[in-house]
């Protein structure tokens, strides 16, 4: 598609539920990036794909998250044993070579999955 | 890791007004990016610029890498420039991801 895809856009669910968020990047971007935004916050790095490879998770807050990209394109971020301190927008963003130590790339967001934990 | 400061955190223009938005980094970027966020949560991008000067219509950037710190300048604002404003850079010393600031949230007045 022409832009970064995210879905669902809303998600409401009960505390202790497990829950998976979808992203399609754009396509031919090797990098795929998760961040997590709280209301009135910045955006927060959970963890960055190199093609199928997690190339640094050092964001993911425990080992409730996890996230995968089998085929190098569309990724999943998963949570499981949902909680209210997990309500949040979580955002993905690709790019077409990997930030790190290359000029002239810039990182695309989509818009975003609202997660409701209630 | 690299810090990124933004200010002020708030902003409220009348519309026709000029403003200008900071951002300080505390460290060497590869890459710095300037992203408008609108009310529906998307982040638009504005501009790539780890340094010099570029200019879109109302809107300019510049960014000073050896003093560390970009400027977002906005001319003639429209009520359509509210929202919040990110600044976010990679640095050298990380591997790939972007640190975001606070923001700077804009508000104008017709």
């Amino acid at each position: 598609g022409a832009g970064v895809s995210q879905t669902p856009s809303n998600k409401v669910t009960e505390k202790g539920k497990y829950v998976e968020l979808r992203c399609d990047p754009i396509s031919g971007h090797t990098a795929l990036y998760w961040y997590r935004q709280s209301l009135g916050q910045g955006p927060e790095f959970l963890i960055y794909f190199q093609g199928t490879g997690a190339a640094d998770d050092s964001g993911l807050p425990n080992d409730r998250f996890f996230a995968v990209r089998p085929e190098g394109s569309v990724s999943t971020l998963k949570i499981q044993r949902t909680e209210r301190g997990d309500s949040a927008v979580y955002l993905c963003a690709s790019s077409p070579l990997p930030l790190s130590g290359v000029m002239n790339t810039e990182a695309f967001f989509g818009q975003g999955t609202r997660l409701t934990v209630v | 890791g690299i810090q990124v400061e933004q200010s002020p955190p708030d902003l409220i223009l009348q519309e026709g007004a000029n403003s200008t938005l900071r951002c300080n980094f505390s460290d060497s970027v590869n890459n710095l990016q300037w992203f408008h966020q609108n009310p529906w949560g998307q982040l638009i991008n504005l501009f790539y610029i780890p340094s010099g000067t570029k200019q879109n219509g109302r809107l300019s950037a510049t960014t000073v890498a050896t003093e560390r710190y970009s400027l977002l300048y906005i001319s003639s604002s429209q009520t359509t420039d509210s929202g919040v404003y990110f600044c976010a850079v990679d640095s050298r010393g990380s591997q790939g991801n972007l640190i975001f600031g606070k923001g700077t949230k804009l508000s104008v007045k017709p």
